[in-house]
């Protein structure tokens, strides 16, 4: 079972509406990202927050909103999508990295999503 | 800016065989770490194995285990007595320590990913 819950695991919306991914963690890990993966390819980063605060963001399209609301939620907004954007969204988790620590990112099962 | 390269697209082997994925990294860092992660059907990203680079010692975890050669830059991974179960797409991944913010973070490099199917 993953530690890290994404929701929903799938989703299909048009190009005009607003929907919301969300991404939940119980470690205590205070570093969550948001990645785009294309079919067969990696993972894309998205965005960085370290302690609740936005700390990257890898040029992604205004239509992509992030958020989070506490220590153990992550949110994408998404709004005015395009059919580009279709892909799996992957919500990664870590400890921050302390001096040189070892410092893994725990994934998500992602969100699969399709735009109309 | 760090390269990860997995050169085999995509390999197989037999069920119960030993077979090898080979990565290749290029970087300027002294102080990293590397991961292999797996991520079958389900689409799951799951870490398999790590290493740091300032550890000599090879990296081992039951079936999976590494061969981490620091001046060749590479990172290859070996899988004992394949099961079904291992079919998957295995990506080789770098970890640097980056700043921004005012915090830290991982900042993780991927490789294009190696498919491998285990057949009966």
């Amino acid at each position: 079972d993953t530690e890290v819950t994404q929701t929903p695991k799938h989703l299909v919306m048009g190009m005009t509406n607003k929907k919301s991914l969300k991404c939940e963690q119980h470690m205590g890990h205070r570093a969550m990202y948001w990645y785009k993966q294309k079919a067969k390819k990696p993972p894309e980063l998205m965005f960085v927050y370290s302690y609740e605060k936005l700390s990257i963001n890898e040029s992604v399209p205004s239509r992509f909103s992030p958020e989070c609301p506490n220590s153990s939620l992550l949110n994408l907004h998404l709004h005015a999508l395009q059919p580009e954007d279709s892909a799996l969204y992957l919500c990664a988790s870590s400890h921050t990295p302390t001096g040189f620590g070892n410092q893994p990112q725990h994934f998500g099962d992602g969100t699969r999503l399709s735009i109309l | 800016a760090q390269t990860v390269t997995q050169s085999q697209p995509e390999m197989s082997v037999q069920e119960a065989e030993t077979v090898t994925l080979s990565c290749t990294y290029d970087t300027s860092e002294n102080n990293y770490y590397l991961f292999w992660y797996k991520q079958p059907p389900s689409r799951q990203m799951i870490l398999v194995i790590r290493q740091e680079a300032y550890k000599q010692q090879n990296a081992t975890e039951n079936r999976f285990s590494v061969n981490f050669q620091k001046a060749a830059k590479s990172f290859s991974l070996k899988i004992s007595d394949s099961q079904l179960g291992d079919t998957a797409m295995y990506f080789c991944a770098f970890m640097r320590i980056a700043n921004a913010g005012g915090t830290s973070y991982g900042k993780l490099t991927f490789g294009q990913g190696t498919i491998l199917t285990v057949h009966p």
